[in-house]
């Protein structure tokens, strides 16, 4: 049963640059989610995409977009990099249900620089 | 503005002790809790939950208990093993599934 995988696994882009990271989520899971851990911090939500719409979305700027596929993998692409985008960025998936949600499963992230 | 806060960076116990790892919310709307641990180089992974009609719920080794009124939860680990060192989090949610909010984690070592 794969769970939830993440590409690539590290990444190094130059200020002003344009990334796009990907998510494929665990199998059966229809809904994904994308946070951004800094350093000795805790992850920060950034957006949840549900049936190929941004379901909510967390206090980034609009730098930061995503999309759903029909497949439930999802992108987050972000613009115009910044030194303060170096992260880990960890895409979580999960299922929405009638009688309620599941918890969320991680995957193990993109490392993120930019210089 | 932190709505949830871990206010002890790190913790060392003995194994087969317990661990005790507390965690603190501002925010009356949330209704779900969660702790996750993450190794190094890995994603978090979901370690146990419980919703705010609840005050304890156990899995195994595992219990996490809620005071409301103290806006206040903790995690309980018994008996520690050195497999259990890592980073935990507290987070909380507004609804299960909806967006999470993280504290900053706790370094939990547990020395055999």
């Amino acid at each position: 049963d794969a769970g939830v995988t993440q590409s690539p696994t590290h990444l190094i882009k130059t200020r002003g640059q344009q990334v796009t990271l990907r998510c494929s989520p665990k199998s059966g899971h229809d809904t994904v989610s994308w946070y951004q851990q800094a350093l000795g911090q805790g992850p920060q939500f950034i957006f949840q995409y549900y049936e190929e719409e941004e379901r909510q979305r967390g206090n980034f700027p609009d730098r930061f977009s995503g999309h759903q596929f029909p497949n439930y993998s999802s992108e987050l692409n972000v613009n115009a990099l910044l030194l303060g985008d170096s992260a880990l960025y960890l895409c979580a998936s999960s299922l929405t249900g009638m009688l309620g949600n599941s918890p969320l499963h991680f995957g193990n992230g993109t490392r993120l620089t930019v210089t | 503005d932190q709505q949830v806060k871990q206010n002890s960076p790190s913790l060392s116990v003995q194994e087969g002790r317990i661990s005790i790892l507390n965690c603190d919310y501002t925010n009356s709307m949330f209704d779900y809790f969660l702790w996750y641990k993450k190794y190094p180089a890995e994603g978090p992974t979901f370690l146990i939950s419980i919703s705010s009609i609840k005050d304890k719920n156990e899995d195994g080794r595992f219990t996490v208990f809620l005071n409301k009124s103290a806006k206040h939860l903790s995690l309980h680990i018994v008996p520690s093993q050195p497999g259990d060192s890592a980073v935990y989090f507290c987070a909380a949610s507004h609804h299960l599934g909806n967006k999470l909010v993280f504290g900053a984690g706790t370094i939990l070592r547990v020395k055999s």
